[in-house]
């Protein structure tokens, strides 16, 4: 049973620059929420995706985006990347519908993003 | 004031010793409320789901105080692999949409 996957591991990007994470769920699921997570700080949530669309978002500027794809996986779009974007981005995946849904969420292993 | 608060700790505890942990947040139209365990540099992995009634997992018990709007981890028996953070999560919507707010999390060190 696959778990949540993410990619890259790790990523440095320069100021300006822009950048796309993926995320591929855990298999079953059909849900997929990211999140920001600074150094020291709790993840903070930045949108969730369902049915291709987003259905939530958080306080995040325009600059971040997201898709999803028919197969469920996800990418997290940055554009003009600032110094105070780096944080560890973390991808989680859901069953909103059918049998077994559940609130509950599973996170994959993260993106660290190293701004400079 | 923060939408769910902790305290950052740390809690410094040895082996055998029972601790516990509070969270308490803002919203009371949150519905739904999760405890999530995270190693240093590693994601949150989910400990239990918080369930009105009070649940228990083996040495874990979460409850739900509604009326006070806070959630408490009981760890019975701490190990040292016990030690890592831990993050209260509460889920404020009330539709099939999640929004997850997490607290920044209490450390736990437990010692031999």
């Amino acid at each position: 049973d696959a778990g949540v996957t993410q990619s890259p591991t790790h990523l440095i990007k320069t100021r300006g620059q822009q950048v796309t994470l993926r995320c591929s769920p855990k298999s079953g699921h059909d849900t997929v929420s990211w999140y920001q997570q600074a150094l020291g700080q709790g993840p903070q949530f930045i949108f969730q995706y369902y049915e291709e669309e987003e259905r939530q978002r958080g306080n995040f500027p325009d600059r971040f985006s997201g898709h999803q794809f028919p197969n469920y996986s996800s990418e997290l779009n940055v554009n003009a990347l600032l110094l105070g974007d780096s944080a560890l981005y973390l991808c989680a995946s859901s069953l909103l519908r059918g049998t077994g849904a559940s609130l509950e969420q599973y996170f994959g292993p993260g993106t660290r993003l190293t701004v400079t | 004031r923060k939408e769910v608060e902790q305290d950052p700790g740390p809690f410094n505890v040895p082996e055998g010793a029972t601790v516990a942990f509070n969270c308490t947040y803002s919203n009371s139209a949150s519905q739904s409320f999760f405890w999530y365990r995270q190693d240093c540099r590693k994601e949150p992995k989910l400990l239990m789901s918080v369930y009105s009634s009070g649940n228990e997992d083996g040495r874990f018990t979460a409850q739900l105080n509604r009326a006070s709007q806070y959630i408490s981890l009981l760890i019975r028996d701490s190990k040292l692999s016990d030690s890592a953070t831990y993050l209260c999560v509460v889920n404020s919507m009330n539709t099939g949409f999640q929004k997850l707010v997490f607290g920044t999390g209490t450390r736990l060190l437990v010692s031999p």
